[in-house]
């Protein structure tokens, strides 16, 4: 699977928008982007995914570059309870198949 | 639905001992599983695959004496940590993709709860 860059650690202000940038410069044509997060002590929790349109969710909403080099995830109005570390990855739609996990962005929602 | 379960959700024991960690699919099934294991401030890194009837395959530097895992049913997979040691406290994450058409796992993956180890 192809490598995504994201930065270490973000803050945004309860009620405000939360703007989560992922690069996958490498990216192939037929892998999708998908992004989870992982809630302390928690299992990872499926957020949303996309191949090159952008996509919206109850959870929230992901946008594409046109060249697919980048994407953003947006928490449109984050509440405390959106406090975790995001993930996101990159990966064929092909089977039963292991994720890649990076580093992550560890987002901090602030009251 | 969708719905992946652990069993026990944190387990303390004495080093030298043993430790056997569920994962069930509770509404479907899974010819596939994934286990993960998360140290303190890092992220998931997978373990090993679990298939149904077949056995597992550990990812490199896992030793597959150390963590056995058996996957006798399309809704359970154990991991048993054999002589577990101070290093071996973690936290244990498994997944599941559910079996599609034709017995082929689907892309689809749902993550366990996660299970925390703590050897003493």
């Amino acid at each position: 699977d192809a490598k995504t860059t994201q930065p270490t650690s973000m803050d945004c202000a309860e009620g405000r928008a939360a703007n989560l940038p992922c690069n996958h410069s490498t990216i192939s044509g037929n892998e999708y982007v998908y992004w989870y997060r992982q809630i302390h002590s928690q299992g990872p929790q499926y957020i949303i995914h996309g191949l090159k349109n952008n996509e919206t969710n109850e959870m929230a909403s992901l946008i594409i570059t046109e060249d697919r080099k980048s994407s953003t995830l947006i928490l449109p109005h984050a509440t405390l309870r959106d406090t975790a570390v995001y993930y996101c990855i990159v990966r064929v739609l092909q089977g039963a198949q292991k994720l890649v996990f990076g580093q992550g962005t560890r987002l901090t929602i602030n009251p | 639905g969708a719905v992946v379960s652990q069993h026990p959700s944190w387990v303390i024991c004495k080093s030298g001992t043993s430790v056997k960690i569920e994962c069930r699919s509770l509404d479907f099934q899974a010819t596939t599983m994934f286990w993960y294991r998360q140290f303190p401030k890092q992220s998931l890194m997978l373990m090993a695959t679990s298939n149904e009837g077949s056995k597992a395959t550990y990812e490199q530097g896992v030793e597959k004496d150390k963590f056995l895992i058996n996957h006798a049913s399309l809704t359970l997979s154990t991991l048993t940590v054999t002589s577990a040691h101070p290093e071996d406290s973690s936290f244990y994450i498994c997944s599941a993709s559910p079996t599609g058409g034709l017995g082929v796992s689907s892309y689809e993956q749902y993550f366990g709860p996660g299970t925390r180890l703590t050897v003493t």
